[in-house]
């Protein structure tokens, strides 16, 4: 079952923009996850919410948290040309199993 | 340095063969979990488990068979009865037990193409 899901799919912006990629969710929560991938590659974590934060903040990287929404946005500011790749949120589904669930992806490419 | 590695990075297979992907990881973590990626999509999960001599199946366990007899082991079959094999797989370790619950991220290899012709 798909858990959570990327919006938009696809986004294209030139070096120096900021990207915004959102990702929505249909269960309650213990925490989100951030995920990032380069082609061919596997995931590399980037950062983690938990249900009782709204905003959170890593180097060049905002998350948010909307749990009422069952939404969160990632913010990518000032962005690189290595910062092309796919991003996936990842949720427990409050199904306190230990899984996580991955949404489909948003593909960032930066343009130099 | 530590990490996962995943063996090999290609495999061709014939249909109607099993195939075992190598998973190895030496950060001694509790958790290792397999998930499947095909083209463009998400991470579908496979199995996972969460301690030695023990594994739960995931979203898409039929067709494949895990073992899970060391700690830094975790070796994934994709059988003959797998109608679908062709995909990327993705093997996952975590600190903790709990990758969701207790907010544990999940460490990546660098994935198995598996192509079956």
């Amino acid at each position: 079952s798909q858990q959570g899901e990327e919006d938009p799919q696809a986004l294209s912006i030139q070096e120096g923009e900021n990207a915004t990629m959102n990702c929505s969710y249909k269960t309650s929560i213990n925490n989100l996850q951030w995920y990032r991938q380069n082609s061919g590659r596997g995931l590399v974590h980037l950062i983690l919410i938990r249900s009782n934060e709204r905003e959170k903040h890593s180097g060049r990287l905002r998350v948010t948290l909307d749990t009422s929404k069952k939404s969160s946005s990632l913010l990518i500011t000032a962005s690189r040309a290595a910062d092309t790749a796919s991003y996936f949120c990842a949720t427990d589904g409050s199904s306190n199993t230990g899984k996580l669930i991955f949404g489909q992806g948003t593909t960032l490419q930066v343009k130099p | 340095d530590g990490g996962i590695t995943q063996s090999p990075k290609y495999l061709f297979r014939k249909e109607g063969q099993n195939v075992t992907l190598s998973c190895e990881q030496n950060l001694n973590h509790d958790a290792m979990y397999w998930y499947r990626q095909d083209p463009g999509q998400g991470l579908r999960l496979i199995y996972y488990s969460q301690i030695v001599n023990d594994f739960q199946k995931g979203d898409i366990a039929e067709g494949y068979s895990v073992s899970r007899e060391k700690k830094e082991s975790f070796p994934l079959t994709v059988t003959s009865a797998q109608k679908n094999p062709t995909a990327f797989y993705l093997c996952a370790s975590s600190i903790g037990a709990w990758a969701g619950t207790d907010a544990s991220p999940l460490h990546f290899g660098n994935g198995t193409r598996l192509t079956v012709t």
